[in-house]
């Protein structure tokens, strides 16, 4: 039982540049998160999934688009990367009031 | 928008003495919760505790209490006889009723515990 799994563990892109982020969990939740943390701003939603096949927006989802492929993953793509997008991205997932976050994606765009 | 203030970056208390942690939100709703999450090293979020803003009552978990003050919106953590393991970052969290996936976060308290 692995619980919430996120690739990569750190990642640098150039401005301009795409990636997705990969999250998949085991615990057979239906909702996931994906949040962003910066220093001294706290963790902020970026885009949340109540079930399979279902996507919502959060606090900030300008610039980032999601996929919950299945119940397992919950995947979000960056199209074109800007600085602003530095951060460290954690995926949860979430039964009734307890969210298991995952390890973390550590992002620098230059 | 909903907001989270937690003021204090960082604090230190002593094993076995009390601390509060204080948080501010700003809401224009008359109900919705209010949580304190614990994300130790591991990461993993762990409820602390939960109030239910139309509950007067403070809720109260074993060590864990708080003081929740509505007209002021504020909503503080108070532990009792620290423990080493309470060491960890602490988030505030503001949870509307009917959009029960969104939660708002404060931006952290890291509490230190010394032996």
């Amino acid at each position: 039982n692995a619980g919430v799994t996120q690739t990569p563990k750190f990642q640098v892109l150039k401005t301009g540049q795409s990636m997705t982020l990969q999250c998949a969990q085991d615990m057979n939740h239906n909702s996931m998160y994906w949040y962003r943390q910066d220093p001294g701003m706290g963790l902020r939603l970026i885009y949340y999934s109540a079930s399979e096949g279902t996507t919502d927006k959060g606090e900030v989802p300008n610039g980032y688009n999601v996929s919950r492929l299945n119940k397992r993953e919950f995947s979000l793509r960056l199209e074109s990367a800007a600085p602003s997008q530095t951060s460290v991205y954690f995926c949860a997932s979430v039964v009734q009031e307890t969210q298991y976050f995952g390890p973390g994606t550590r992002l620098l765009v230059l | 928008a909903q907001t989270v203030t937690q003021s204090q970056p960082e604090m230190s208390v002593q094993e076995a003495e009390t601390v509060t942690l204080s948080c501010t939100y700003d809401t224009s709703e008359s109900d919705y919760y209010l949580f304190w999450y614990k994300q130790p090293p591991s990461r993993q979020m762990i409820l602390v505790i939960r109030q239910e803003a139309y509950k007067q009552q403070n809720a109260t978990e074993n060590r864990f209490s708080v003081n929740f003050q509505k007209a002021a919106k504020s909503f503080s953590l108070k532990i009792s006889d620290s423990q080493l393991g309470d060491a960890a970052m602490y988030f505030c969290a503001y949870r509307r009723v009917y959009n029960f996936n969104k939660f708002y976060f404060g931006s952290g308290t890291k509490l230190n515990v010394k032996p």
